[in-house]
């Protein structure tokens, strides 16, 4: 089993529409969340942090739930380019080593 | 400022031959990590040095590959004997301290490593 599982999708998806990822981790002791954005052959970039609390950055908020060991990306009002593969991340405590899920690709059509 | 950089940004290559992945990492940084990314999935932990030690080398696959950052900058990813599995994209990414989730990993543009 993977330390940290997505669905590759593809998700294909109109502008305005809101879509949400998920991703679960199998590492309890994982102290760190992120969620990656990767653009085709380009290299991946932090897209945001996420919280116990639930963070919120313009239309995308991330939220993580530590007892069932799962993290959601949600997008609302999608855009043409948001098209891109969503990386879930997280980290070991005493490390600073990135796990990462497979990504979800994202097609938001016109 | 500059961003991570990286070398050369493809390089094919025949099976057996040896090869040489270099990363520049952002001045400053200290922690400095290698992944490696296969078509379709996500990057998977290389190595990873603080300093001019490898801190944490739990991701190299076999004693084929090696890293070195002599100067605690610059980083030379090696491969000796390259093999058909090897090809992949070699992430290169620094950040300022190794804390998790304490500094953001910034990425370079990956080398593109084909075997033939």
């Amino acid at each position: 089993r993977k330390e940290v599982e997505q669905d590759p999708g593809p998700f294909n998806v109109p502008e305005g529409a809101t879509v949400a990822f998920n991703c679960t981790y199998s590492n309890s002791a994982s102290q760190s969340f992120f969620w990656y954005r990767q653009d085709c052959r380009k290299e991946p970039k932090l897209l945001m942090s996420v919280y116990s609390s639930g963070n919120e950055d313009g239309r995308f908020t991330a939220q993580l739930n530590r007892a069932s060991q799962y993290i959601s990306l949600l997008i609302r009002d999608s855009k043409l380019s948001d098209s891109a593969t969503y990386l879930c991340v997280v980290t070991a405590s005493n490390t600073g080593k990135l796990i990462f899920g497979q990504g979800t690709t994202l097609q938001v059509k016109p | 400022g500059a961003g991570v950089s990286q070398t050369p940004s493809n390089k094919v290559t025949e099976k057996g031959k040896y090869v040489e992945l270099r990363c520049d990492p952002i001045s400053g940084h200290t922690a400095l990590y290698w992944y490696r990314q296969s078509l379709g999935q996500g990057p998977e932990f290389l190595i990873y040095f603080q300093g001019t030690g490898a801190a944490d080398d739990s991701g190299l696959p076999n004693d084929r590959f090696f890293a070195v950052r002599p100067e605690g900058s610059v980083s030379t990813l090696k491969i000796q004997r390259t093999e058909r599995g090897d090809s992949a994209v070699y992430l290169c990414a620094s950040s300022l301290y190794r804390l998790a989730g304490g500094n953001e990993q910034f990425f370079g543009p990956g080398t593109r490593l084909t075997v033939l």
